[in-house]
Protein backbone atom coordinates (compact mmCIF):
# COMPACT_ATOMS: atom_id res chain seq x y z
CA UNK A 1 0.00 0.00 0.00
CA UNK A 2 1.89 3.44 -0.95
CA UNK A 3 -0.31 5.36 1.11
CA UNK A 4 -2.26 7.24 -2.08
CA UNK A 5 -5.55 6.62 -2.10
CA UNK A 6 -7.78 7.36 -4.68
CA UNK A 7 -11.38 6.95 -6.26
CA UNK A 8 -13.50 5.66 -7.74
CA UNK A 9 -11.57 2.55 -8.41
CA UNK A 10 -13.61 1.70 -11.61
CA UNK A 11 -16.32 3.93 -13.74
CA UNK A 12 -17.94 3.42 -16.68
CA UNK A 13 -19.81 6.13 -18.58
CA UNK A 14 -21.41 7.62 -21.70
CA UNK A 15 -19.31 9.50 -24.04
CA UNK A 16 -20.28 13.55 -23.60
CA UNK A 17 -20.12 13.45 -20.27
CA UNK A 18 -18.93 14.42 -17.27
CA UNK A 19 -16.34 12.92 -14.34
CA UNK A 20 -14.31 13.96 -11.25
CA UNK A 21 -11.24 11.48 -9.64
CA UNK A 22 -10.24 12.23 -6.28
CA UNK A 23 -7.24 11.89 -4.72
CA UNK A 24 -5.26 11.72 -1.33
CA UNK A 25 -2.01 11.51 -1.22
CA UNK A 26 0.29 10.25 1.47
CA UNK A 27 0.19 11.79 4.38
CA UNK A 28 2.96 14.88 4.57
CA UNK A 29 3.23 14.77 0.61
CA UNK A 30 2.82 18.03 -1.19
CA UNK A 31 2.76 17.32 -4.67
CA UNK A 32 0.39 15.51 -6.77
CA UNK A 33 0.53 13.99 -9.80
CA UNK A 34 -1.55 12.87 -12.20
CA UNK A 35 -1.17 10.24 -15.24
CA UNK A 36 -2.84 8.67 -17.79
CA UNK A 37 -1.94 5.57 -18.93
CA UNK A 38 -4.50 4.12 -22.26
CA UNK A 39 -4.52 0.42 -22.76
CA UNK A 40 -1.09 -0.92 -23.95
CA UNK A 41 0.28 2.76 -23.75
CA UNK A 42 2.55 4.10 -21.13
CA UNK A 43 2.01 6.45 -18.98
CA UNK A 44 1.42 10.20 -20.02
CA UNK A 45 1.96 12.92 -17.47
CA UNK A 46 -1.06 15.15 -17.04
CA UNK A 47 -0.35 17.52 -14.36
CA UNK A 48 1.73 18.57 -11.47
CA UNK A 49 0.42 20.42 -7.88
CA UNK A 50 2.43 21.61 -5.23
CA UNK A 51 0.95 22.44 -2.02
CA UNK A 52 -2.20 23.86 -4.28
CA UNK A 53 -0.81 25.56 -7.13
CA UNK A 54 0.38 23.85 -10.57
CA UNK A 55 3.60 22.96 -11.00
CA UNK A 56 3.95 21.34 -14.13
CA UNK A 57 1.76 20.67 -17.55
CA UNK A 58 1.88 17.81 -19.49
CA UNK A 59 -0.67 16.81 -22.47
CA UNK A 60 -3.42 17.59 -20.58
CA UNK A 61 -6.73 18.20 -22.97
CA UNK A 62 -8.41 21.32 -22.62
CA UNK A 63 -11.58 19.05 -21.58
CA UNK A 64 -9.66 18.12 -18.73
CA UNK A 65 -8.86 20.30 -15.42
CA UNK A 66 -7.67 19.83 -11.96
CA UNK A 67 -7.00 21.22 -8.93
CA UNK A 68 -5.46 20.67 -5.28
CA UNK A 69 -7.54 21.93 -2.18
CA UNK A 70 -6.45 23.30 1.17
CA UNK A 71 -5.88 20.02 2.65
CA UNK A 72 -3.65 18.45 -0.12
CA UNK A 73 -6.43 16.20 -1.70
CA UNK A 74 -6.83 16.65 -5.74
CA UNK A 75 -9.53 16.03 -8.21
CA UNK A 76 -9.48 15.99 -11.81
CA UNK A 77 -11.95 16.57 -14.25
CA UNK A 78 -12.86 14.92 -17.23
CA UNK A 79 -15.35 16.36 -19.17
CA UNK A 80 -17.61 16.17 -22.88
CA UNK A 81 -15.73 12.28 -22.57
CA UNK A 82 -15.02 10.41 -25.70
CA UNK A 83 -14.54 6.97 -26.17
CA UNK A 84 -10.73 7.35 -26.40
CA UNK A 85 -10.73 8.90 -22.83
CA UNK A 86 -11.32 5.24 -21.68
CA UNK A 87 -8.00 4.88 -19.73
CA UNK A 88 -6.36 3.83 -16.29
CA UNK A 89 -5.92 7.49 -14.08
CA UNK A 90 -3.08 7.27 -12.10
CA UNK A 91 -2.74 9.72 -9.16
CA UNK A 92 0.94 10.27 -7.75
CA UNK A 93 2.34 12.04 -4.36
CA UNK A 94 5.83 13.01 -3.41
CA UNK A 95 7.21 14.72 -0.69
CA UNK A 96 8.35 18.05 -2.55
CA UNK A 97 8.41 19.44 -5.43
CA UNK A 98 11.73 18.48 -7.28
CA UNK A 99 13.62 16.10 -8.95
CA UNK A 100 15.02 13.06 -6.28
CA UNK A 101 11.48 13.12 -5.07
CA UNK A 102 9.98 9.70 -5.16
CA UNK A 103 6.51 9.52 -6.46
CA UNK A 104 4.26 6.95 -5.12
CA UNK A 105 1.22 5.82 -7.52
CA UNK A 106 -2.23 5.23 -6.62
CA UNK A 107 -3.78 1.75 -7.24
CA UNK A 108 -5.46 4.15 -10.30
CA UNK A 109 -9.12 4.64 -11.43
CA UNK A 110 -10.35 2.62 -14.37
CA UNK A 111 -12.16 4.68 -16.36
CA UNK A 112 -14.48 3.23 -18.79
CA UNK A 113 -16.10 4.91 -21.73
CA UNK A 114 -19.02 3.63 -23.85
CA UNK B 1 10.57 16.73 -26.92
CA UNK B 2 12.14 14.38 -24.09
CA UNK B 3 12.38 11.03 -26.06
CA UNK B 4 12.66 8.46 -23.56
CA UNK B 5 13.29 5.14 -25.34
CA UNK B 6 13.15 1.09 -23.92
CA UNK B 7 12.71 -1.96 -25.69
CA UNK B 8 9.07 -2.78 -26.04
CA UNK B 9 9.48 -5.99 -25.02
CA UNK B 10 11.88 -8.59 -23.85
CA UNK B 11 11.87 -12.18 -22.63
CA UNK B 12 14.48 -14.26 -20.10
CA UNK B 13 14.41 -17.66 -18.61
CA UNK B 14 14.28 -17.80 -14.69
CA UNK B 15 17.32 -17.86 -12.91
CA UNK B 16 19.08 -15.97 -15.96
CA UNK B 17 19.90 -12.11 -15.79
CA UNK B 18 18.52 -9.69 -18.32
CA UNK B 19 19.25 -5.86 -18.66
CA UNK B 20 17.13 -3.60 -19.78
CA UNK B 21 18.33 -0.41 -21.32
CA UNK B 22 17.12 2.96 -21.64
CA UNK B 23 18.30 6.49 -23.44
CA UNK B 24 16.84 9.31 -23.25
CA UNK B 25 17.58 13.68 -24.13
CA UNK B 26 20.05 14.63 -21.70
CA UNK B 27 19.15 18.26 -21.73
CA UNK B 28 17.51 19.56 -18.86
CA UNK B 29 18.13 16.22 -17.00
CA UNK B 30 17.81 16.06 -13.42
CA UNK B 31 17.62 12.60 -12.66
CA UNK B 32 16.15 9.12 -13.77
CA UNK B 33 14.16 6.60 -11.63
CA UNK B 34 13.02 2.86 -12.46
CA UNK B 35 9.70 1.46 -11.86
CA UNK B 36 7.77 -1.64 -11.69
CA UNK B 37 3.96 -2.05 -12.98
CA UNK B 38 2.19 -5.35 -13.14
CA UNK B 39 -0.56 -5.37 -15.65
CA UNK B 40 -3.47 -3.30 -14.00
CA UNK B 41 -1.71 -2.47 -10.78
CA UNK B 42 0.38 0.73 -10.03
CA UNK B 43 3.89 1.83 -10.54
CA UNK B 44 5.80 0.55 -7.80
CA UNK B 45 9.46 2.70 -7.15
CA UNK B 46 12.54 0.13 -7.77
CA UNK B 47 15.58 3.24 -8.09
CA UNK B 48 16.62 6.65 -8.40
CA UNK B 49 20.16 7.33 -10.17
CA UNK B 50 20.98 11.21 -10.19
CA UNK B 51 25.12 10.31 -10.51
CA UNK B 52 27.14 8.44 -12.62
CA UNK B 53 27.58 4.83 -11.80
CA UNK B 54 25.83 1.78 -10.55
CA UNK B 55 23.11 1.49 -8.05
CA UNK B 56 22.79 -1.97 -6.41
CA UNK B 57 19.64 -2.89 -4.94
CA UNK B 58 19.32 -6.87 -4.37
CA UNK B 59 18.82 -8.64 -7.18
CA UNK B 60 18.16 -5.03 -9.03
CA UNK B 61 21.04 -2.82 -9.74
CA UNK B 62 20.79 0.70 -12.12
CA UNK B 63 23.41 2.58 -13.91
CA UNK B 64 23.49 5.62 -15.60
CA UNK B 65 25.58 7.57 -17.40
CA UNK B 66 24.52 11.20 -18.10
CA UNK B 67 26.63 12.36 -20.57
CA UNK B 68 25.08 9.48 -22.67
CA UNK B 69 21.53 10.03 -21.77
CA UNK B 70 21.91 6.47 -21.06
CA UNK B 71 20.58 4.20 -18.26
CA UNK B 72 19.80 0.31 -17.49
CA UNK B 73 18.40 -1.60 -15.38
CA UNK B 74 19.85 -5.02 -14.13
CA UNK B 75 17.73 -7.97 -13.12
CA UNK B 76 19.75 -10.95 -11.48
CA UNK B 77 18.14 -14.57 -10.87
CA UNK B 78 15.05 -13.55 -12.43
CA UNK B 79 12.04 -15.51 -11.22
CA UNK B 80 8.95 -15.43 -12.29
CA UNK B 81 7.03 -13.06 -10.36
CA UNK B 82 9.26 -10.36 -12.22
CA UNK B 83 7.26 -10.79 -15.50
CA UNK B 84 6.27 -7.24 -15.35
CA UNK B 85 6.64 -4.12 -17.26
CA UNK B 86 9.43 -1.63 -16.37
CA UNK B 87 9.20 1.96 -16.79
CA UNK B 88 12.23 4.46 -17.16
CA UNK B 89 11.11 7.78 -16.19
CA UNK B 90 12.81 10.91 -16.36
CA UNK B 91 12.96 14.03 -14.42
CA UNK B 92 13.76 17.60 -16.47
CA UNK B 93 14.41 20.91 -15.13
CA UNK B 94 13.43 19.64 -11.40
CA UNK B 95 10.10 19.01 -11.75
CA UNK B 96 8.83 17.68 -14.47
CA UNK B 97 8.98 13.33 -14.49
CA UNK B 98 8.51 12.03 -17.92
CA UNK B 99 8.09 8.07 -18.56
CA UNK B 100 8.99 6.11 -20.60
CA UNK B 101 6.63 3.77 -22.69
CA UNK B 102 8.26 0.80 -20.71
CA UNK B 103 9.44 -2.85 -21.70
CA UNK B 104 7.20 -5.82 -20.89
CA UNK B 105 9.57 -8.25 -19.40
CA UNK B 106 8.50 -11.77 -19.94
CA UNK B 107 10.08 -14.69 -17.74
CA UNK B 108 9.99 -18.14 -18.89
CA UNK B 109 10.78 -21.53 -17.05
Amino acid sequence: DSGVTQTPKHLITATGQRVTLRCSPRSGDLSVYWYQQSLDQGLQFLIQYYNGEERAKGNILERFSAQQFPDLHSELNLSSLELGDSALYFCASSAGASSGNTIYFGEGSWLTVV
Amino acid sequence: GQNIDQPTEMTATEGAIVQINCTYQTSGFNGLFWYQQHAGEAPTFLSYNVLDGLEEKGRFSSFLSRSKGYSYLLLKELQMKDSASYLCAVVYNNNDMRFGAGTRLTVKP
